[in-house]
């Protein structure tokens, strides 16, 4: 069973597009995060919802709209593709207790903006 | 603020050669330390943890001791394998309520046969 999934793992699309990506994670964690991953493997996180509620907000263009149905899921929305906007994202959950939670990460989406 | 720096890579190495790959942190308080792995392809992988200071986490023959005096979290391998080619990154949680991981820049490992 996988632990964290995300679709689709790969997404090609034009500038100026709408698209999202899904995440869902069957680990019973009340924590999920998005996160980016640029060329160099440099990774940021960009959101992270508690029990449906956003806890964190980067500095992130509001282009990019997160939104969390349930503690299970978490999709990631982004309007006006920018060809800046091409990168890995990785979604990821934990459970909010104790000093040496993990975080479990997905798989990752390529997003290719052409 | 917290931050965390990671020896630049690509780290590239025989097999069976010794591994470190360096990790110094800035922090308040007494943050937790992580080491993750990125193999191609895919997502990352927690490799091994430390919650407080002098504990040593382990791992698939991977160790790192969290140094509070030099606010280091060094990864080691006595003997690595090509298998074991891929990205490392440490990571720190801050003990607040934000939940934060602060990941390093990522160490590209290249292990030859």
């Amino acid at each position: 069973d996988t632990a964290v999934s995300q679709t689709p793992k790969y997404l090609v699309t034009q500038m100026g597009n709408d698209k999202s990506i899904k995440c869902e994670q069957n680990l019973g964690h009340d924590t999920m995060y998005w996160y980016k991953q640029d060329s160099k493997k440099f990774l940021k996180i960009m959101f992270s919802y508690n029990n449906k509620e956003l806890i964190i907000n980067e500095t992130v263009p509001n282009r990019f709209s997160p939104k969390s149905p349930d503690k299970a899921h978490l999709n990631l929305h982004i309007n006006s593709l920018e060809l800046g906007d091409s990168a890995v994202y990785f979604c990821a959950s934990s459970s909010r207790v104790g000093r040496g939670y993990e975080q479990y990460f997905g798989p990752g989406t390529r997003l290719t903006v052409t | 603020g917290n931050s965390v720096t990671q020896m630049e890579g690509p780290v590239t190495l025989s097999e069976e050669a010794f591994l470190t790959i360096n990790c110094t942190y800035t922090a308040t308080g007494y943050p937790s330390l992580f080491w993750y792995v990125q193999y191609p392809g895919e997502g990352l992988q927690l490799l091994l943890k430390a919650t407080k200071a002098d504990d040593k986490g382990s791992n698939k023959g991977f160790e790192a001791t969290y140094r509070k005096e030099t606010t280091s979290f060094h990864l080691e391998k006595g003997s690595v394998q090509v298998s074991d080619s891929a990205v490392y990154f440490c990571a720190l949680k801050r003990m607040d309520s934000s939940y934060k991981l602060i990941f390093g820049s990522g160490t590209r490992l290249l292990v030859r046969p």
